[in-house]
Order: C-alpha cells, then sequence, then structure tokens
C-alpha cells in the first residue's frame, strides 16, 4: 500500500523559505513514470496546485509561484521536497503531496500538513 | 491559464437525493479532467479520473461524463458519507487548474 507522509515546520516566519519533504512508503520513487505534486488549501479557500516533479527531473509550476517554488527528488531517501522562499502570510495553507501515473494525475496523498505564517 | 468553474458553490441535498455538479472549462479539455472529494482535516480522495473512469474502489454510485469543455459528476443514491466538497481538476495542459470546489450538505 503506498502512502504519502508530509513533514516540516508547522510555523515559518515572513520572508524566510518554507520547507516541506513528502516521504513516500510501500514503493520506490523512482520505480515508474510517476509525477509528484504539491498542492496547498489557505484557509477557508479551494485547492491551488502548486507544482510537480517526474522522475525525469522536469518540473511543471503554477506561473504565480514559479518564482519562488522549487521541487526536488530524493530517490534515496524515497522522498521529494518543496521549497517555497520569500513567504507571506497568504502563503498560510494545509500542504499536501500527491503521486500521480500517466492518466491518473494524483491518485495518492498525504494527509496534509499545515504551515502558518507569522512572525 | 485554463479556468476551471463549477455549479453550483453549494448544494443542499438528501440521503438518497441524485447530486450533478457540472463543471466548465475555459478551453478545450478533451478527456483530461478528474473530479476528488475532500473532507475537512482529511487528503483529497480521486473520484473519477479521465472524466468517466471511477478510480479503484470508489463506489459505482458515482459517475462522471463530459469531454470537451463541458463535465458532470453524478451521485446517484447520496449516502451520509458523501457530504462533502467536490472538486474538478484539469490535467490537458499545465498549469493543472482546479474549479473552486463544490459544497454539498445536508438539507
Amino acid at each position: 500500500q503506498v502512502q504519502l507522509q508530509e513533514s516540516g515546520p508547522g510555523l515559518v516566519r515572513p520572508s524566510q523559505t518554507l520547507s516541506l519533504t513528502c516521504t513516500v512508503s510501500g514503493d520506490s520513487i523512482s520505480s515508474g513514470d510517476y509525477c509528484y505534486n504539491w498542492i496547498r488549501q489557505p484557509p477557508g479557500k479551494g485547492l491551488e496546485w502548486i507544482g510537480n516533479i517526474y522522475d525525469n527531473g522536469k518540473t511543471y509550476y503554477t506561473p504565480s509561484l514559479t518564482s519562488r517554488a522549487s521541487i526536488s527528488l530524493d530517490a534515496s531517501n524515497n522522498q521529494f521536497s518543496l521549497r517555497l522562499n520569500s513567504v507571506t502570510a497568504a502563503d498560510t495553507a494545509f500542504y499536501y503531496c500527491a503521486r500521480g501515473l500517466g492518466t491518473v494525475p494524483m491518485d495518492y496523498w498525504g494527509q496534509g500538513i499545515l504551515v502558518t505564517v507569522s512572525p | 491559464d485554463i479556468q476551471m468553474t463549477q455549479s453550483p458553490s453549494t448544494l443542499s441535498a438528501s440521503v438518497g437525493d441524485r447530486v450533478t455538479i457540472t463543471c466548465r472549462a475555459s478551453q478545450n479539455i478533451n478527456i483530461w479532467l478528474a473530479w476528488y472529494q475532500h473532507k475537512p482535516g482529511k487528503a483529497p480522495k480521486l473520484l473519477i479520473y479521465k472524466a468517466s473512469s471511477l478510480d479503484y474502489g470508489v463506489p459505482s454510485t458515482f459517475s462522471g461524463s463530459g469531454s470537451g469543455t463541458e463535465f458532470t459528476l453524478t451521485i446517484n443514491g447520496l449516502q451520509p458519507d458523501d457530504f462533502a466538497t467536490y472538486y474538478c481538476q484539469q490535467y490537458n495542459r499545465y498549469p493543472w487548474t482546479f474549479g473552486q470546489g463544490t459544497k454539498v450538505d445536508i438539507k
């Protein structure tokens, strides 16, 4: 059974960098043509896709975050990560990681982690 | 970016009702549409991909249809566990985008 779990600090200071990791268990992160996604949901709002990375290293981002977001893979630890620079209160949200394959965009999801940006 | 618009934003229904949610894309996305169910404090759950393919373990009371720019999610015989927020998401073109969500609550 594939499982994903987000981890990282729950509080980040404004202008600092948000760093989250998603650990994949039950399958190797490099075992197929998967894509690994980050999605967020600000409190009381809808879902926003942040970006993803394929196992060949190709990345895609939503335009509003392209200049601040970076997604990377760590096959040795079966993890992938999100870094978001220069955060503001608007980046306060539940952050989810998710895996997709082929024609199935995001079928396995982590439980989510709340990140608050506050002084 | 491709804009996804869901209607209605909120829907009040009773157990046993047939519920239909509509999702419209601002441009042709062929069949590259997914539907998710989301409950507070839980991970979103994939229900349908490729517009009409049911994900593993999803009850057959859920069905999806459509292609191009107009899509529907139908729940036949609403169950207590189905009260949640539903999102459509296009993956025809980057950036992937979600609809704003449809909350299904108890009438």
